[in-house]
């Protein structure tokens, strides 16, 4: 939606499995975010990267992995070390190429089979 | 560690109220202040934002006010309608990720 699409829209996960979550944004912006949120708990930071082949870790970062090989995608993996997966996950970009993060896809829900 | 606190975390008004959500920081160091709408199964968009030097900004029917003394920004939201029914993020950045308040939903009745 706007220049930032995740797919696929629902996953499930099963035991043991990774799993990878899509952002792709077509805005030439060069900072992307990922972002995990849990009901009543708002939105938290897990990775984010400001250049292409650079990325740091955020506030939850354990059991998730991410790469940033080209400017307009930045994949997720979910790894088996995250023992509890089920989120809305959601990839943002800023506007305008500033550092704070205001256009979010339309996030991916995984849930656990 | 919670940076951003938000209230209440829901809120009924009647149509045509103005539901009023607040926020509090710790971090004086913040210096941008965004909020977000977000409905059900879609992300967050940016509805209004501010930074510390204005101490109110007006958008439509929404209005920031901000007191930087009291580390404190709230959200009103003027002649409420049902289509404002949706879950209100309050958060806060010093240039790199933001951070969130935990949400509030708002249900506004006809």
């Amino acid at each position: 939606d706007g220049g930032i699409t995740q797919s696929p829209k629902y996953l499930f996960r099963k035991e043991g499995q990774n799993v990878t979550l899509s952002c792709e944004q077509n805005l030439n912006h060069d900072a992307m975010y990922w972002y995990r949120q849990d009901p009543g708990q708002g939105l938290r930071l897990i990775y984010y990267s400001q250049i292409v082949n650079d990325f740091q870790k955020g506030d939850i970062a354990e059991g998730y992995s991410v790469s940033r090989e080209k400017k307009e995608s930045f994949p997720l993996t979910v790894t088996s070390a995250q023992k509890n997966p089920t989120a809305f996950y959601l990839c943002a970009s800023p506007f305008q190429g500033g550092n704070q993060p205001q256009h979010f896809g339309d996030g991916t829900r995984l849930s656990i089979l | 560690q919670q940076q951003v606190k938000q209230s209440p975390q829901s809120l009924i008004v009647q149509k045509g109220g103005i539901p009023i959500i607040n926020c509090a920081y710790e971090n004086t160091a913040f210096d941008y202040f965004p909020w977000y709408q977000q409905f059900p199964g879609k992300g967050p968009a940016l509805l209004i934002a501010i930074r510390p030097d204005v101490s109110e900004k007006k958008e439509g029917r929404f209005t920031i006010s901000f007191n930087k003394s009291a580390k404190q920004f709230s959200l009103h939201i003027m002649d409420s309608q049902p289509g404002d029914s949706a879950t209100y993020f309050c958060a806060a950045s010093q240039g790199t990720a933001l951070i969130f308040g935990k949400g509030t939903t708002l249900s506004v009745s006809s």
